[in-house]
């Protein structure tokens, strides 16, 4: 979705750093979601935030933390402790609470050698 | 555990052939259903949705999927496949209590074949 941007489109870290995926919307949604996305595995939910200034862990969160201090941004960090960080990772977005579509950024694809 | 499943997550087939796709939920209460396509080097973005009414909805691309409750399923098709059609196409669904969240199936790839 135009309105979702995910920055930058490739990412290379060494094993040991941390690293921050950019988020950003601008359609005024008030849900924000990320997700991992690996092979055969489907999309898994790490982190996922309703309003500002609060979210909630997802399925995968170990190793990684978000903040949202703006409506229109929720960083990712994948820490050193995410054993396996290598993967796509994709962004979303929900008009508000007990909205149910949500909609997609192009996705970050990170990897850690 | 509460999952969605996606079977035969590699099909082939050739141009105008039908596709069909299973998906099956283990959630017991009211749900919202979703499937995703994924074209090469795209956004993930949506195929269609139920959320009431009308057990069979049409989505883009001629694709439509039926909701059985009974069977806890909905199934994907399409009647004539195109190479354009060539993705990887994602269940999800979200059950009705509350937190909003998203579950997705493993995905299926498909390669048409032209």
């Amino acid at each position: 979705d135009g309105g979702i941007t995910q920055s930058p489109k490739y990412l290379f870290r060494k094993e040991g750093q941390n690293v921050t995926l950019s988020c950003e919307q601008n359609l005024n949604h008030d849900a924000m979601y990320w997700y991992r996305q690996d092979p055969g595995q489907g999309l898994r939910l790490i982190y996922y935030s309703q309003i500002v200034n609060d979210f909630q862990k997802g399925d995968i969160a170990e190793g990684y933390s978000v903040s949202r201090e703006k409506k229109e941004s929720f960083p990712l960090t994948v820490t050193s402790a995410q054993k396996n960080p290598t993967a796509f990772y994709l962004c979303a977005t929900a008009r508000e609470q007990g909205a149910y579509e949500q909609y997609f950024g192009p996705g970050t694809r990170l990897t850690v050698t | 555990a509460q999952s969605v499943s996606q079977h035969n997550h590699h099909v082939i087939l050739s141009e105008a052939a039908s596709l069909e796709l299973g998906c099956n939920y283990s959630y017991g209460g009211t749900v919202n259903l979703f499937w995703y396509v994924q074209y090469p080097g795209q956004h993930l973005q949506l195929l269609l949705k139920y959320f009431s009414g009308d057990p069979l909805v049409k989505g883009i691309k001629g694709f439509e999927a039926e909701f059985i409750k009974s069977k806890f399923s909905f199934n994907l098709r399409k009647p004539s496949v195109q190479w354009s059609d060539t993705a990887e196409y994602f269940c999800a669904v979200n059950p009705i209590y509350g937190n909003n969240r998203l579950a997705f199936g493993k995905g299926n790839q498909v390669v048409v074949i032209p």
